[in-house]
């Protein structure tokens, strides 16, 4: 099956941009999502990507997809500390609305 | 505006004791999700329905776990006879058609002893 893989954790300083990043095996994947999980509560969607398009930035987000790789990253500018939260990268598998979920990538952004 | 609800949001139970989790979806939202997240797990779907029938629950033990959409503005998840092992936070996630935007809910936190 599929296999989403992502680091565990990013720190970073407030101002400066995060990059988290994400690798994936299926090369049929159509489309890609970033959600973030803030402690104590549930997922929520940030952003996503077709994969017939190699850039979408909405606002401070900005995310780029390398088909060739099967790499996937989210860039966050001006990390604030509201940012600190668990991201997680998720393809859509085997057709449908089935997600197969990365690791997470644990954000700490210090002061 | 418009959430996915969970109830209850915290368990504690004793192991062998049923329990029972319920999710309303957003209403008008036709596909619904039960994830399990773990530290060693992760995030994993354990079942998810469209138009109230099951898609897919090969996640699920399915053993001692049964999950349902009685009607379109709840599903449920049971677990008999719960385990410590079962210890998770159990999501529960709506969305429509197809594509992978899922709305969740804040989760169960179960806890076996």
């Amino acid at each position: 099956g599929e296999d989403v893989e992502q680091s565990l954790f990013l720190s970073v300083r407030e101002g400066d941009s995060s990059v988290i990043n994400c690798t994936y095996t299926d090369s049929s994947s159509t489309y890609l999502y970033w959600y973030k999980q803030e402690p104590g509560a549930g997922l929520q969607l940030l952003t996503y990507i077709f994969s017939n398009m190699d850039m979408k930035q909405d606002q401070r987000l900005t995310v780029l997809l390398n088909k060739k790789d099967k790499h996937l990253s989210l860039r966050i500018a001006d990390t604030q500390t509201g940012d600190s939260a668990i991201y997680f990268c998720a393809v859509i598998t085997g057709g449908g609305n089935k997600l197969t979920f990365g690791t997470g990538t644990q954000l700490k952004v210090e002061l | 505006d418009a959430r996915v609800t969970q109830t209850p949001r915290d368990k504690v139970t004793e192991m062998g004791q049923e329990v029972t989790m319920r999710c309303q979806p957003i209403l008008g939202h036709n596909t619904v999700f039960w994830y399990r997240q773990t530290m060693m797990q992760g995030l994993e779907l354990l079942a998810y329905f469209r138009n109230r029938a099951p898609l897919d629950d090969s996640g699920m033990p399915k053993d001692r776990f049964s999950a349902e959409m009685p009607d379109a503005t709840l599903a449920t998840l049971k677990i008999q006879p719960s385990e410590p092992r079962d210890s998770a936070v159990y999501f529960c996630a709506s969305g429509l058609g197809f594509g992978g935007e899922q709305y969740f809910g804040p989760g169960t936190r179960l806890t076996v002893t």
